[in-house]
């Protein structure tokens, strides 16, 4: 059982770039999240989702945009990448309901340069 | 190396010693707590839930206590190994969001 899965674990973007951050659960959970990271600070809830289909805005969603196209993927993008969006990014998962605890990835740590 | 905690406020206790760790939460209508234990380049993970119809919850070494008076909520770790060195994040909900609000983080440091 893999949990919650994000692919890439790090990578380097330079200013303009695009790209997408993959998290992949295998639990059946029907909410996921991304979060970033930052030092010092909490984490953050940029975008999530409560099932197949359907999107909404966190806390800090300006410049990230998402996707949830299948029940155990969701897809963070980067249309233009700065470096105010470097940071550790985490994707969470967990069962509907409002007593349940949510399940982590490893991370993925972009560097936008 | 770990860039995430920086500045977050440190506890340093002795390895064998009971630690403590504190947390003020900011809606007095979260009825829904979570303790998290981050390590150093890893993904948060569950330690231990409370619901707000609760004072108090016990788990392995691990004890959550709820104040909904104060809105204050604590860890207690028993006997404090060095495998608890981490980050410690709380983090609130409540019924009707789909959303938990995180805590800054407090990093235990375990002194051997």
């Amino acid at each position: 059982n893999a949990g919650v899965t994000q692919t890439p674990k790090f990578r380097v973007l330079k200013t303009g770039q695009s790209m997408t951050l993959l998290c992949a659960q295998d639990m059946n959970h029907e909410y996921m999240y991304w979060y970033r990271q930052d030092p010092g600070m909490g984490l953050r809830l940029i975008h999530y989702s409560v099932g197949e289909g359907t999107t909404a805005k966190g806390e800090v969603p300006d410049g990230y945009n998402v996707s949830r196209l299948k029940k155990q993927n969701f897809l963070l993008g980067l249309e233009s990448a700065a470096p105010s969006q470097t940071s550790v990014y985490f994707c969470a998962s967990r069962y509907r309901g409002i007593n349940t605890e949510a399940f982590f990835g490893q991370g993925t740590r972009l560097t936008v340069v | 190396g770990e860039s995430v905690g920086l500045h977050l406020p440190t506890l340093s206790v002795q390895e064998g010693d009971n630690s403590i760790i504190n947390c003020a939460y900011s809606n007095s209508a979260s009825d829904y707590f979570i303790w998290y234990k981050q390590e150093s380049g890893k993904g948060p993970q569950f330690i231990i839930d409370i619901r707000s119809n609760m004072d108090k919850r016990q788990g392995q070494r691990v004890t959550v206590l709820l104040n909904k008076t104060v809105k204050h909520l604590s860890l207690q770790i028993a006997a404090t190994q060095p495998g608890d060195s981490a980050v410690y994040f709380c983090a609130e909900a409540y019924s009707g969001t789909y959303k938990y609000i995180f805590g800054t983080g407090t990093r235990l440091k375990v002194l051997a």
